[in-house]
C-alpha cells in the first residue's frame, strides 16, 4: 500500500497520560499536514511540515502539542498531558508541490477516558 | 480570512437522480478548492480540485464540480445518484497566494441516497 499510514489506528487513554501517534506519508511528498476532526465537524488544521521544517502551527495546537519530522519522512504528534477535550480523530496528510492535492491516511481515534 | 460553507448538513437524493451539494468560500486571494469524501471512521478520499482553467471540473466516481468566481461557489455535482454514494462530504479551500499551504474545510454535508 503506497498510501499515507497512520499508526496507531486507535487509541485510548487516561487523563493526564502522554500519547504519540506515527504518520508515514506518500513516499515522494514533502508536505505533511495534521489535522484533528471532531464528531460532526470538518478537520482542523493543526501544523504542517515542508521537508523537516515546521513551517505552520494553528493556535489550536497548545504547548501540550508537540510535531516532529526527522529527516523529512515519517512524522509524529504528541499529546502530552491528555485531557478530554483531546478526544477527536487526529488526520495526516501529504502533498506534493504548490498544486499537488493532500491525500489522507485513515486516522488515529483518541478517546481519553 | 479564509472560509467555507457548506449550507445543507444533508442532502436527499434517489438513486438515478441528480444531486448537487453546495459550497461557497471565502479567500482573499485566489481560490484553490478541493472536494473530499468522507465514508464511516475512514480518513478522506479526494474526489476532484480547481486550480486554474475550465471551471467545470470532473473528478473521482463520476462527480464534478463547478467553479463560479461571481458567486464564490464550488457546487458538487453527479448526474445519476448511486446508493454507494452515500457518506460526509467535504469542501475545502487554500488560498493559492498565500504561502501557507493549509486547507479550510467546510463543516461537512451528509448525502443519502435512497434506492
Amino acid at each position: 500500500d503506497t498510501g499515507v499510514s497512520q499508526d496507531p489506528r486507535h487509541k485510548i487513554t487516561k487523563r493526564g497520560q502522554n500519547v504519540t501517534f506515527r504518520c508515514d506519508p506518500i513516499s515522494e511528498h514533502n508536505r505533511l499536514y495534521w489535522y484533528r476532526q471532531t464528531l460532526g465537524q470538518g478537520p482542523e488544521f493543526l501544523t504542517y511540515f515542508q521537508n523537516e521544517a515546521q513551517l505552520e502551527k494553528s493556535r489550536l495546537l497548545s504547548d501540550r502539542f508537540s510535531a516532529e519530522r526527522p529527516k523529512g519522512s515519517f512524522s509524529t504528534l504528541e499529546i502530552q498531558r491528555t485531557e478530554q477535550g483531546d478526544s477527536a480523530m487526529y488526520l495526516c496528510a501529504s502533498s506534493l508541490g504548490n498544486e499537488g492535492e493532500a491525500f489522507f491516511g485513515q486516522g488515529t481515534r483518541l478517546t481519553v477516558v | 480570512a479564509q472560509s467555507v460553507a457548506q449550507p445543507e448538513d444533508q442532502v436527499n437524493v434517489a438513486e438515478g437522480n441528480p444531486l448537487t451539494v453546495k459550497c461557497t468560500y471565502s479567500v482573499s486571494g485566489n481560490p484553490y478548492l478541493f472536494w473530499y469524501v468522507q465514508y464511516p471512521n475512514r480518513g478522506l478520499q479526494f474526489l476532484l480540485k480547481y486550480i486554474t482553467g475550465d471551471n467545470l471540473v470532473k473528478g473521482s466516481y463520476g462527480f464534478e464540480a463547478e467553479f463560479n468566481k461571481s458567486q464564490t461557489s464550488f457546487h458538487l455535482k453527479k448526474p445519476s445518484a448511486l446508493v454507494s454514494d452515500s457518506a460526509l462530504y467535504f469542501c475545502a479551500v487554500r488560498d493559492g497566494v498565500d504561502s501557507s499551504y493549509k486547507l479550510i474545510f467546510g463543516s461537512g454535508t451528509r448525502l443519502l441516497v435512497r434506492p
